[in-house]
């Protein structure tokens, strides 16, 4: 099974700064399963990436993605309020399984 | 639009079964481009994946439930319904219904979460 790890746990920003999130896998990963979501307390998760570097229906394009193999990186460029959130990427592998990273939490600085 | 949403108990007793159902409205279960599927999230924890289904009833669980899920599809009531046996406190979480891109497996649409706690 491929592990997922996210980092860093925590990031703190002010709103304007860019974030970069990283998520490394334990096992070379098909760009074209790694995904990421965006979860704001109480709700659900929110698609933003996929395929690696894909944005979804209506994602604002301050959202980027980008890597392959076993290092992936979602960038923001310039964090609005709203974006103050966890982010997880997403795998999905052989057997099938899908795994999700731990988490990376941006909050406001 | 696409819209899921979770129905079941909020609350199952230690060694019993919890069962759960997403209805999906506004699209067909049986569409060739989607599986559908089950995700949970523990108190303040990460997501993790339970299962999926495609609407032939053709199956994909994780390994470490996979002994204890059941997940099952009604066509007929564009439904599809999850099924965890002997459940422990472990088992508490907002459980998620959403629906995976075939192709890919990520999971573009979900519902908006029940709550089920494990305590007597």
């Amino acid at each position: 099974e491929i592990v997922l790890t996210q980092s860093p746990g925590t990031l703190s920003l002010s709103p304007g700064e860019r974030a970069t999130l990283s998520c490394r896998a334990s096992q070379s990963v098909s760009s074209s399963y790694l995904a990421w979501y965006q979860q704001k307390p109480g709700q659900a998760p929110r698609l933003l990436i996929y395929g690696a570097s894909s944005r979804a229906t209506g994602i604002p394009d301050r959202f980027s993605g980008s890597g392959s193999g076993t290092d992936f990186t979602l960038t923001i460029s310039r964090l609005e309020p709203e974006d103050f959130a966890v982010y997880y990427c997403q795998q999905y592998g052989s057997s099938p399984v899908l795994t999700f990273g731990g988490g990376t939490k941006v909050e406001i600085k | 639009q696409l819209q899921l949403q979770e129905s079941g108990p909020g609350l199952v007793k230690p060694s019993e079964t919890l069962s759960l159902t997403c209805t999906v409205s506004g699209g067909s279960i049986s569409s060739s481009s989607y599986y559908w599927g089950w995700i949970r999230q523990p108190p303040g924890k990460g997501l993790e994946w339970i299962g999926s289904i495609y609407y032939s009833g053709s199956t994909y669980y994780n390994p470490s439930l996979k002994s204890r899920v059941t997940i099952s599809v009604d066509t007929s009531k564009n439904q599809f319904s999850l099924k965890l046996s002997s459940v422990t406190a472990a088992d508490t979480a907002v459980y998620y219904c959403a629906r995976l891109l075939r192709v890919r497996f990520y999971m573009d649409v979900w519902g908006k979460g029940t709550t089920v706690t494990v305590s007597s």
